[in-house]
């Protein structure tokens, strides 16, 4: 059972929009910076958003990121093929003294 | 170009030992603190250990805590995990992963390719 709730797979057509919640506490994402990771297939993790809403160098605008009170929400626009993945939040948990992670939404581009 | 290369995983009996190795690139090591994440088979990712830039910091997960050592070699350009008791539970790939920030709550904005710890009889 993961500290952050995120749906276990989410899925939608090429071109369109999609959006993957994660949902927390004010000791977690209430608190702190949301950060996502998008993982390929047999691949390490890449930082996707960090800070809520940046998006490292490299990254297309296609991905935003958003927070609101404890929960966040990536958003993927212009959906490819190549976006199939699994999609990760994380943040610090004040409480525990630790970082968490979601437990991962699966995207499926049909 | 930041590089993390991991290696040392393998095959282990329950309560043997195994250290991990994450050789750093393209970076001044040293100025950065580094972390080691796991994922169990299928599962999601599951933080193991964090080590400020010049080891002053510490921080285990409960699950590893007692059992697992974070150590790191700034002239060498290394960080290290090693792991003793090893345990069913503790098979996964491990990751080595930079802190974007230079505080103990930074994300992680370079992961390394994992190794695979396999602890089986």
């Amino acid at each position: 059972q993961s500290v952050l709730t995120q749906p276990p797979s989410v899925s939608a057509a090429p071109g369109q929009k999609v959006t993957i919640s994660c949902s927390g506490s004010s000791s977690n994402i209430g608190n702190n910076y949301v950060s996502w990771y998008q993982q390929l297939p047999g691949t390490a993790p890449k930082l996707l958003i960090y800070d809520n809403n940046k998006r490292p160098s490299g990254i297309p605008d296609r991905f935003s990121g958003s927070k609101s009170g404890t929960s966040a929400t990536l958003g993927i626009t212009g959906l490819q093929t190549g976006d199939e993945a699994d999609y990760y939040c994380g943040t610090w948990d004040s409480s525990l003294s630790l970082w968490v992670f979601g437990g991962g939404a699966k995207l499926t581009v049909l | 170009e930041v590089q993390l290369v991991e290696s040392g995983g393998g095959l282990v009996k329950p309560g043997g030992s195994l250290r991990l190795s994450c050789a750093a690139s393209g970076f001044t090591f040293s100025n950065y603190n580094m972390n080691w994440v796991r994922q169990a088979p299928g599962k999601g990712l599951e933080w193991v250990s964090y080590i400020s830039s010049s080891s002053t910091y510490i921080y285990y997960a409960d699950s590893v805590k007692g059992r697992f050592t974070i150590s790191r070699d700034n002239a060498k350009n290394s960080l290290y995990l090693q792991m003793n008791s090893l345990r069913a539970e503790d098979t996964a790939v491990y990751y080595c992963a930079r802190a974007l920030y230079g505080s103990g709550t930074s994300c992680y904005d370079y992961w390394g390719q994992g190794t695979l710890v396999t602890v089986s009889s």
